[in-house]
């Protein structure tokens, strides 16, 4: 069981490259989820999709983009890099909505940006 | 604004002891509200989910309560042990996205 898999584990950005961040389940979850986790803080929303070919914004969507053209894959993409996306990323999953299962998470992508 | 708020930063207890972890939430009127473990350098891994109308769930040594008036959820872990050790997150759907508490530190001393 491969659950959410996240690509790469880590990457060293320079200012203003552009990377995409690869996340893809196998669980056949319509709901997916892209989180930033900054040292001592929770989790933000950054982007989710409730379905193929639909996205909607998060809390802190500034800076990233995000694509959902099949159920599994849900990649996020960086355009213009800053040191202010120094994070870590997490992509999740869950097969209904509000609440009702649990997400199952990657093991998350530690991005930095020099 | 809505706010997900969890009043520990870190708690520390010594082992067999009972730790109680907070998450209080406003503007919010959620359904469900779920708790998370989470290691250092891994993702969360999802431990109870707890319906509006529950007043409390307990798996194994693990007891969650709801209560939808005062807004607040209470997590306890009883006879609480090291490998209990993590940090302990709240979530919270608004609709269709999942967000979170910044989560509670839980250090258990032999």
């Amino acid at each position: 069981n491969a659950g959410v898999t996240q690509t790469p584990k880590f990457r060293i950005l320079k200012i203003g490259q552009s990377m995409t961040l690869q996340c893809t389940q196998d669980m056949n979850h319509n709901y997916m989820y892209w989180y930033r986790q900054d040292p001592g803080m929770g989790l933000k929303l950054i982007y989710y999709s409730v379905g193929a070919g639909i996205t909607d914004k998060g809390e802190v969507p500034n800076g990233y983009n995000v694509s959902r053209s099949t159920t599994e894959d849900f990649p996020l993409r960086l355009e213009l890099a800053a040191p202010s996306q120094t994070s870590v990323y997490f992509c999740a999953s869950s097969y209904s909505a509000r609440g009702a299962t649990e997400a199952f998470f990657g093991q998350g992508t530690r991005l930095t940006v020099v | 604004s809505q706010k997900i708020e969890q009043n520990s930063e870190a708690l520390n207890i010594q082992e067999g002891k009972t730790a109680t972890l907070t998450c209080n939430y406003t503007n919010y009127s959620p359904a469900y509200l779920q708790w998370y473990r989470q290691d250092p350098g891994r993702g969360p891994v999802f431990l109870l989910l707890i319906r509006e109308n529950e007043k409390e769930k307990r798996k194994e040594r693990l007891k969650v309560t709801f209560d939808t008036t005062l807004k607040q959820s209470l997590f306890h872990i009883t006879a609480s042990q090291p490998a209990d050790s993590a940090t302990y997150l709240c979530a919270l759907y608004n609709n269709n996205d999942m967000r979170f508490g910044a989560g509670t530190r839980l250090t258990v001393k032999p």
